[in-house]
């Protein structure tokens, strides 16, 4: 089975950098996805890690680590457009694609 | 704009009853993934196609069923519907495996009444 866990919800202020984790648990792991939701709109990517370490894409960075089963999403200069659900998904040894069911982040000026 | 397209946008029908959702990938993308959406379950994987072949399976009650034609467009039917089944459903799609990156369509909203 799988199971993915993150914190339901945060407040960060206009500026600032938040951490958003993940947790999971899967039979087998064939990387980790990343993506942001507004509200009644589509998932979009933000980052893809199959390898340990950190990723950076502008003001959004992802790290994985394989052996903790951990990952987290850093977001910096936070803008009000960055209000939204943040999902993190886990790819499994039989290549199927489970969410957690995110984290809503909102940001207060 | 993710070049996913899905119809209908809205979808209201009363229990029992069978719809069909449409989705159309990417230029170019040969897999298809469905997503149901709910308030308390989140986003759940139902199941993969690529290039017509189904590939992988989630969570797909034995209602539902799904299906991707040569053209490489898919439907995602739901028969016999019942209130719980009120939710957003996702279609998706990637160039190949399920390890590249996936564009979502903007979703179908579906209310059993």
């Amino acid at each position: 089975g799988q199971n993915i866990d993150q914190p339901t919800e945060m407040t960060a202020t206009e500026g600032a950098i938040v951490q958003i984790n993940c947790t999971y648990q899967t039979s087998g792991f064939n990387g980790l996805f990343w993506y942001q939701q507004h509200a009644g709109e589509a998932p979009t990517f933000l980052s893809y890690n199959v390898l340990d370490g950190l990723e950076e894409k502008g003001r959004f960075s992802s790290f994985l680590s394989r052996s903790k089963g951990y990952s987290y999403l850093l977001l910096k200069e936070l803008q009000m457009k960055d209000s939204a659900s943040y999902l993190c998904a886990v790819i499994d040894g039989n290549n199927r694609l489970a969410f957690g069911k995110g984290n809503q982040v909102v940001v207060i000026p | 704009d993710s070049g996913v397209t899905q119809t209908p946008k809205h979808l209201i029908t009363a229990t029992g009853q069978r719809v069909t959702l449409r989705c159309s990938p990417r230029s170019g993308d040969l897999s298809v993934y469905w997503y149901q959406q709910s308030l308390d379950q989140g986003l759940q994987f139902l199941i993969q196609y690529y290039n017509g072949e189904e590939r992988a399976k989630g969570n797909i009650l034995e209602r539902f069923s799904a299906q991707q034609f040569p053209d490489l467009h898919s439907e995602l039917n739901l028969s016999s519907l019942e209130l719980g089944d009120s939710a957003l459903y996702f279609c998706a799609s990637s160039v190949g495996t399920s390890q590249e990156t996936q564009y979502f369509g903007p979703g179908t909203r579906l209310l059993v009444l």
